[in-house]
């Protein structure tokens, strides 16, 4: 297996713009994570999901983020519109149970 | 929510002295994760604690669980320049929340 796959890698958007940041996870992974990580406020979570179903979206910040994961392997995180706070890395993890987690590359947000 | 603090935020130590770092949880929790980021990268797992008292060792890394499952640390002994990078507990339950973090920097 690949591993836990996110793109793009880096993405830089004007401030208003819609912004959609794409994962798949590893094959046969239960959980799926979305994370966002800034120098402030580390590693935040934001989302996650169990066998495809949100369970617990406590840590998105605002209305104008959501995130969906249409099958078992693919989710994505929206922003829309993006503002230049929303500039961080967001990382992407999937874990069988609750054991390891495999974290992607990262996606690198930058809104000007 | 559960929350987990750790410190210290920064350690930096110059190679060959000992390095520790601790973590917290507002909760009790079902397991405990190591995480390891280098500059530049994204979180690897090091370690899973699940059991109260638990300790385990990696070569030069050794990881406890505290009795109560709500506090845990890990100690480098005779840090090397590469083990730079950032430390990361992680409290699972069925989420996985993590510390702060202690960012690490080794002086050769």
């Amino acid at each position: 297996d690949a591993g836990v796959i996110q793109s793009p890698r880096h993405e830089v958007t004007e401030m208003g713009q819609e912004v959609t940041l794409r994962c798949k996870p590893i094959s046969g992974h239960d959980y799926l994570f979305w994370y966002r990580q800034t120098m402030m406020r580390g590693l935040e979570l934001l989302i996650y999901f169990n066998n495809n179903v949100p369970i617990d979206d406590s840590g998105m910040p605002e209305d104008r983020f959501s995130a969906k994961m249409p099958n078992a392997s693919f989710s994505t995180l929206k922003i829309q519109p993006s503002e230049p706070r929303d500039s961080a890395v967001y990382f992407c993890a999937s874990s069988p149970q609750s054991t390891e987690a495999f974290f992607g590359q990262g996606t690198r947000l930058t809104v000007v | 929510g559960q929350q987990v603090m750790q410190i210290p935020q920064y350690q930096h130590v110059q190679e060959g002295e000992d390095f520790t770092t601790y973590c917290n949880s507002s909760t009790t929790l079902s397991n405990i994760q190591w995480y390891k980021q280098r500059p530049g990268g994204h979180p690897v797992f090091l370690i899973q604690l699940v059991k109260s008292g638990e300790v385990k060792k990696q070569k030069r890394l050794t990881f406890q669980f505290g009795e109560a499952k709500k506090n845990s640390s890990l100690h480098i002994t005779a840090t090397q320049t590469t083990d730079v990078g950032t430390y990361f507990c992680a409290g699972r339950n069925n989420d996985m929340r993590f510390g702060a973090g202690t960012r690490l920097t080794v002086k050769p």
